[in-house]
């Protein structure tokens, strides 16, 4: 699976829009883009996926350049709830037969009031 | 079923001794996956089965370790004379097989593992 780079850790403010970028220079052409979110003690969370240009949900939204080797994740008016470890994956998304998902270090969100 | 089920949710042991910990995945997904995570890095991927076959095993995972998942449906993930370096959160998923995200797994809430 393709490795993903993010930044360790972010601030914000609550309010805010925040976007967290990953780099994923040696996707593969059938790779799809997923990201999860992680609260402590509690197992990660999926919040969304996509393969290319801009997927939306009632979470959060996924923007994938045409290029493919990077994406970002944008959390509208984020909140104290949304402070958590988010994390930024890269494997077969459909139809394929993937075995594991390979986690990184994640970055660290943490919104201030 | 409204999600995967771990049991315990914390288990202290000695170190040399033996533990069990019992996962029971969303009843219609045929995917399950183990994995262990340490303080302040991602989740690390262990075992992968597909109904009842154990299809992958990470190579960091040693023979101390050992996971089944009978009949396909509950999992359990054992560990033989428990040294201090195996306490962790051992993270529990399944994921739908066909037809479903492979990349949308669903996890469970863990068991915390300290080793005395």
């Amino acid at each position: 699976l393709a490795k993903t780079t993010q930044p360790i850790s972010m601030d914000s403010y609550e309010g805010q829009e925040v976007n967290i970028t990953c780099s994923h220079n040696n996707i593969a052409t059938n790779d799809y883009i997923t990201w999860y979110q992680q609260f402590p003690s509690q197992g990660p969370r999926f919040i969304i996926q996509g393969y290319k240009t801009k997927v939306t949900n009632e979470v959060a939204s996924l923007f994938i350049p045409a290029d493919r080797k990077s994406s970002t994740l944008s959390l509208p008016r984020v909140s104290l709830s949304d402070t958590a470890v988010y994390y930024c994956l890269v494997g077969v998304g459909y139809g394929g037969a993937t075995n594991k998902l390979i986690f990184g270090t994640g970055t660290l969100l943490a919104v201030q009031p | 079923d409204t999600g995967v089920s771990q049991n315990p949710r914390h288990k202290i042991t000695k170190r040399g001794q033996n533990v069990t910990f019992r996962c029971d995945p969303i009843s219609e997904h045929n995917r399950l996956y183990w994995y262990r995570q340490t303080l302040g890095q991602g989740p690390e991927f262990l075992t992968y089965f597909q109904n009842e076959a154990q299809l992958e095993k990470s190579r960091l995972l040693s023979d101390r370790f050992s996971a089944e998942r009978p009949k396909g449906s509950f999992s359990t993930l054992e560990i033989q004379r428990t040294e201090q370096g195996d306490s962790a959160m051992y993270l529990c998923a399944s994921s739908p097989g066909r037809g479903g995200r492979n990349t949308e797994a669903f996890f469970g809430q863990g068991t915390r593992l300290t080793v005395v």
